[in-house]
C-alpha cells in the first residue's frame, strides 16, 4: 500500500522560503515515476505545482518556476519542494502525489500553508 | 499551454437525478484526462483516467467520455455520497492543468 505523507513550515512570513518534504512508504522513489506537489487556495480550485522524476529531472509549473526547486532524496524516500519569496498568495494546502504518466492515483493528505505576517 | 475550461462551476441536484460535468480544452488533445472527486477537508480521489476508464471500485454510476476537446463526467442515480467537488485534469504535456471545479450540492 502507497501512503504518502507531507511534513514542513506550515507558517510562514512574506519573503521567506517554503520547504516541504513528502515522506513515501510502500514504494521506493527511486524505482521511478513522477512525484508532484499540487496546492489549493482557501476556497479555490487545485494547482499543478510541479512534477520530479527519480532521477531528479523535473518539471515545473511556469507560473512558479523562477520560485521553484523540487527534489528527491532516495536516502530519506521521501522528495521535496522549496518554494522562495512566498507571499500571502502561496497560502493554500500542499498536497504530495505519485504521478503515474498523469495519473494522481495516491495523494497525501495535505498540510496547510499560511504566509502572513 | 492547455487550458481546460469545466462547466457547471457548481450544480444543484437531488438524490437520483443525472448529472453532467463538462472539461473543455483550449486545443484538441488525447485521451490524457482524469477526473477527480474531493469531499470537503479531504485530498481529492482519482474517478476515472485516459479519459473513460473507470477506476477500481469507484461505482459504475460513474462514466467518462469525450474526445478532441470535450470531454464528460456523468453521474447516474446520484447518491448522498457522491455529493462533493469534481475536477478535470488534463495530463498529456506539461504543465499539467485541472479544471476549475464543479461543486454538487444536494438540492
Amino acid at each position: 500500500q502507497v501512503q504518502l505523507q507531507e511534513s514542513g513550515s506550515g507558517l510562514l512570513r512574506p519573503s521567506e522560503t517554503l520547504s516541504l518534504a513528502c515522506a513515501v512508504s510502500g514504494f521506493s522513489v527511486g524505482e521511478g515515476f513522477y512525484w508532484d506537489w499540487i496546492r489549493q487556495p482557501p476556497g479555490g480550485g487545485l494547482e499543478w505545482i510541479g512534477s520530479v522524476y527519480a532521477t531528479g529531472s523535473t518539471h515545473y509549473n511556469p507560473s512558479l518556476k523562477s520560485r521553484l526547486i523540487m527534489s528527491v532524496d532516495r536516502s530519506k524516500n521521501q522528495f521535496s519542494l522549496k518554494l522562495r519569496s512566498v507571499t500571502a498568495s502561496d497560502t493554500a494546502i500542499y498536497y504530495c502525489a505519485r504521478d503515474d504518466y498523469g495519473d494522481l492515483l495516491y495523494w497525501g493528505q495535505g498540510i496547510p500553508v499560511t504566509v502572513s505576517s | 499551454d492547455i487550458q481546460m475550461t469545466q462547466s457547471p462551476s457548481s450544480l444543484s441536484a437531488s438524490v437520483g437525478d443525472r448529472v453532467t460535468i463538462t472539461c473543455r480544452a483550449s486545443q484538441g488533445i488525447r485521451k490524457d484526462l482524469g477526473w477527480y472527486q474531493q469531499k470537503p477537508g479531504r485530498a481529492p480521489t482519482r474517478l476515472v483516467f485516459g479519459g473513460s476508464s473507470l477506476q477500481n471500485g469507484v461505482p459504475s454510476r460513474f462514466s467518462g467520455s469525450g474526445s478532441g476537446t470535450e470531454f464528460t463526467l456523468t453521474i447516474n442515480n446520484l447518491q448522498p455520497e457522491d455529493f462533493a467537488t469534481y475536477f478535470c485534469l488534463y495530463h498529456d504535456t506539461y504543465p499539467y492543468t485541472f479544471g476549475q471545479g464543479t461543486k454538487l450540492e444536494i438540492k
